[in-house]
């Protein structure tokens, strides 16, 4: 079955770059989907393919996917920002396969 | 409003079984495959299962397979999962999400809020 690893957590100040990283076997021949979700919220789609982001979301956070590492970058962090951030990819032999999340902390 | 809502969790002894709902409202439910997401209590995101639009294809977590069965009603905009022989490793929000396509692969682009399944005796 397929694997990704992400960080427990990551801290940042206001106003900074938070990278989260999303570490898979030659995960730069998939496509990365990445996922917002705050306490006591359903979980929200922040960057689909890689490095697309929805509407409304801020072009503050952006991804990148290379070689056996995809990032998702949040650039001049905001307290909003703080969340759990969960990477997603799909495998033909584990099908959705989700990363174990990244507590996004602003001090 | 684009919306899924969620019911039917709550408090079920172990070996028991339960029907989730999910009823879909303000987009064309059929242009969509759809999924059950669960996350235990303080843990991550894990996929349960997942139909094609028109329940041609369905898929499982190997978790699961054999216990949980998934379905939909185009007709009433409405996902289904039933839950056979609980487990209390079963218990946690349980996520209705749309994929992004009528078909297989990809990732989510509307949650609902969850429902809450709790395995105890």
């Amino acid at each position: 079955s397929y694997v990704v690893a992400q960080p427990p957590s990551v801290s940042v100040a206001p106003g900074r770059t938070a990278s989260i990283t999303c570490a898979g076997n030659n995960i730069g021949t998939k496509s990365v989907h990445w996922y917002q979700q705050k306490p006591g919220q359903a979980p929200v789609l922040v960057i689909f393919y890689d490095n697309d982001r929805p509407s409304g979301i801020p072009e503050r956070f952006s991804g990148s996917n290379s070689g056996n590492t995809a990032t998702l970058t949040i650039s001049r962090v905001e307290a909003g920002d703080e969340a759990d951030y969960y990477c997603q990819v799909w495998d033909d032999t584990s099908d959705y396969v989700f990363g174990a999340g990244t507590k996004v902390t602003v001090l | 409003e684009v919306q899924l809502v969620e019911s039917g969790g709550g408090l079920v002894q172990p070996g028991r079984s339960l029907r989730l709902s999910c009823a879909a409202s303000g987009f064309t439910f059929d242009d969509h495959a759809m999924h059950w997401v669960r996350q235990a209590p303080g843990k991550g995101l894990e996929w349960v299962s997942g139909i094609s639009w028109n329940s041609g294809y369905s898929g499982y977590a190997d978790s699961v397979k054999g216990r949980f069965t998934i379905s939909r009603d185009n007709a009433k905009n409405s996902l289904y999962l039933q839950i056979n022989s609980l487990r209390p490793e079963d218990t946690a929000f349980y996520y209705c999400a749309r994929a992004y396509t009528s078909g297989w692969r990809g990732y989510f682009d509307l949650w609902g809020r969850g429902t809450l399944v709790t395995v105890s005796s």
